[in-house]
């Protein structure tokens, strides 16, 4: 089965860039979402299609996705941005989607 | 758009459950729609899926429920269901319920439900 693999944990000052990585095979043939889940709410899209936003996301958060890892930034950091992020791809082979494992952000 | 989910509990192993989920605010019979649910601690686990009037309502699942759960439809109510079967502890989650974004499989889902928690224990 198709894995995405993301680091556990990011800590960034605020007003800093932070860059969060989820790694797949060939994951650059795929379309990648990132969703942005806060402590007791449920998760929000906030990247579709690599590197697209919906409406009412600010512009700071950037996707791009390439070879075999694909990446969400946060161009700078604010405090309402701690939270954990997942990335997502469809996986066609499998019929499935699959979820990263999950990054957590920590705002220092 | 809205999403509201109902119908979690608690159950014992072996037990069953039904999930449902009332849209509001868009077309419901066009869109695909999709559980996912993510265990107390953990990440989100993709559940399954339940395509549009388009695509023969054609359903997918994950390893972990196939044969266990199944999704349906109520395209007359604009309610979306879990039937939940042979439940064991490990299924103990929120359940979510979400559309997806577009008319094909690989786009991402953009609207979410508050969720509602399942939770298997004796």
């Amino acid at each position: 089965s198709y894995v995405l693999t993301q680091p556990p944990s990011v800590s960034v000052a605020p007003g800093q860039p932070a860059r969060i990585t989820c790694g797949g095979n060939n994951i650059g043939s795929k379309s990648v979402h990132w969703y942005q889940q806060k402590p007791g709410q449920a998760p929000v899209l906030i990247v579709y299609d690599d590197s697209d936003r919906p409406s009412g996301i600010p512009e700071r958060f950037s996707g791009s996705n390439s070879g075999n890892t694909a990446t969400l930034t946060i161009s700078w950091v604010e405090a309402g941005d701690e939270a954990d992020y997942s990335c997502q791809v469809w996986d066609s082979s499998s019929a499935h989607y699959v979820f990263g494992t999950g990054t957590k952000v920590t705002v220092l | 758009v809205q999403l509201v989910e109902s119908g979690g509990d608690l159950v014992q192993p072996g037990g069953s459950l039904r999930l449902s989920c009332a849209a509001s605010g868009f077309t419901f019979s066009d869109h695909f729609m999709d559980w996912v649910r993510q265990a107390p601690g953990k990440g989100l686990e993709w559940v399954g899926r339940i395509r549009d009037k388009t695509n023969s309502y054609t359903t997918e699942y994950a390893a972990s429920v196939i044969g266990r759960f199944t999704i349906s439809r109520d395209n007359s109510k604009n309610s979306l269901y879990l039937q939940m079967n042979s439940l064991n502890t490990e299924d103990t989650a929120v359940y979510y319920c979400t559309r997806g974004m577009y008319y094909y499989d690989s786009s991402g889902l953009d609207y979410w439900g508050q969720g509602t928690l399942v939770t298997v224990s004796s």
